[in-house]
């Protein structure tokens, strides 16, 4: 079983659409939790971090469930700018080496 | 700030070639990694380093080694290319903090032939 799964898509939705990916992982004792996002031939960006208590940051929300061990990210009102391949990332505990980033889920947003 | 700069952004290699991947940054941070990531695949850790001096192994780092002898600089050297090593590398860095968020560099894509 892989560390961090994630289903790999790809998503197509329409320009407005909500669209959730989730993200499982397997490590009970990871300590904190991240969605980055990587347009296609570019480099990995931060785009949040999950709390415990789930948060939001415009028209994304992210939750964690802890008990589950499952990390879900909600994009509302799609745009055509959010194409993209996002990537749950696990840290395993403190120190960046035990960082674990899963394989991604591709987002199409269509006009 | 430039960031993570690295460079050459595309090579190509013969089988048994050497060659040496380099990786600055420029935000004075401690922590920085040297990645893989093949198509469909997450990033896979090759080797990492927590300061000048100092590196340490990751998930995949036969046929790899790094170096660290300032803060700024994080060269990643293939000693004998082989066509398992096609990829594209990200080197990325950050500090040493509980949240930990590393900043990529724009990748090297490399083949071997």
């Amino acid at each position: 079983r892989k560390e961090v799964e994630q289903d790999p898509g790809p998503f197509n939705v329409p320009e407005g659409a909500t669209v959730a990916f989730n993200c499982t992982y397997s490590n009970s004792a990871s300590q904190s939790f991240f969605w980055y996002r990587q347009d296609c031939r570019k480099e990995p960006k931060l785009l949040m971090s999950v709390y415990s208590s789930g948060n939001e940051d415009g028209r994304f929300t992210a939750q964690l469930n802890r008990a589950s061990q499952y990390i879900s990210l909600l994009i509302r009102d799609s745009k055509l700018s959010d194409s993209a391949t996002y990537l749950c990332v696990v840290n395993k505990g403190t120190g960046g080496f035990k960082t674990i980033f899963g394989a991604g889920t591709r987002l199409f947003v269509k006009a | 700030n430039a960031g993570v700069t690295q460079t050459p952004k595309f090579r190509i290699l013969k089988i048994g070639q050497s060659m040496t991947l380099q990786c600055t940054q420029d935000m004075n941070h401690n922590y920085m990694y040297w990645y893989r990531q093949d198509p469909g695949m997450g990033l896979k850790l090759i080797y990492y380093s927590v300061g000048a001096g100092i590196t340490d192994k990751g998930e995949v780092p036969n046929g790899y080694n790094v170096s660290r002898s300032t803060t700024e600089d994080f060269p990643l050297r293939l000693e004998l290319a082989a066509p398992s090593q096609t990829s594209v590398y990200f080197c990325a860095s950050s500090y040493p903090t509980e949240k930990e968020t590393q900043y990529f560099g724009p990748g090297t894509r490399l083949l071997v032939l």
